[in-house]
């Protein structure tokens, strides 16, 4: 399989702050995609991203595939922000994903 | 409405019973999966299947089986629970070529 590594394991913030979240996977991949599980263990969509920068809102997040990391950045945080965060990867040539053990964030007001 | 839907979203059942979870799609995608997530960790896949016809064991496979009746429903049998089968269940979808997966909203297992 392939390995990915998320950090931090755990982040608190205050609410309107920002923070940077890595991911590190050990080998080249076809897919990145950063998911949101939300206090109900829904698995939300954030972005697909195999290389470069996107931004939706106040979320952005950034693949460079040559160096083997992706970055979620969250800017203003809110309390509705808090969760568990995925990255999640498809090595080339192989056909499931491999998620990474997730940030969990808590965003206090 | 919903693209991924699973049922049931939460169930609660005795060791030794065969449950059937189900997932249905209206993305008209071909691929479909099955994941597991436990407590603290990400998902690990179970089974998938790229067409009807076609069906794949994944890292965990072993008591499970799968059955794909139509391009738009996949379903997970557990053919005799045990505890350490209770867990977080996903259904997932891909289109042909795309590589981006899209998550049904998990049915809840518990084994008693």
């Amino acid at each position: 399989g392939i390995q990915v590594e998320q950090s931090p394991p755990d982040l608190i913030l205050q609410e309107g702050a920002n923070s940077t979240l890595r991911c590190n996977f050990s080998d080249s991949v076809n897919n990145l995609q950063w998911f949101h599980q939300n206090p109900w263990g829904q698995l939300i969509n954030l972005f697909y991203i195999p290389s470069g920068t996107k931004q939706n809102g106040r979320l952005s997040a950034t693949t460079v595939a040559t160096e083997r990391y992706s970055l979620l950045y969250i800017s203003s945080s809110q309390t509705t922000d808090s969760g568990v965060y995925f990255c999640a990867t498809l090595k080339t040539g192989a056909n499931n994903l491999f998620f990474g053990t997730g940030t969990r964030l808590t965003v206090i007001p | 409405d919903a693209d991924v839907t699973q049922t049931p979203r939460n169930r609660i059942t005795k060791t030794g019973k065969r449950i059937m979870l189900e997932c249905s799609q209206t993305k008209g995608h071909d691929r479909m999966y099955w994941y597991r997530q436990d407590p603290g960790l990400g998902l690990r896949l179970i089974y998938y299947s790229f067409d009807v016809k076609d069906i794949n064991k994944g890292e965990i496979s072993d008591g499970y089986s799968v059955s794909r009746q139509a391009q738009a429903k996949f379903s997970l049998s557990l053919e005799s629970a045990i505890p350490n089968q209770t867990a977080l269940y996903f259904c997932a979808t891909e289109g042909q070529g795309s590589y981006e997966q899209y998550f049904g909203p998990g049915t809840r297992l518990t084994v008693t």
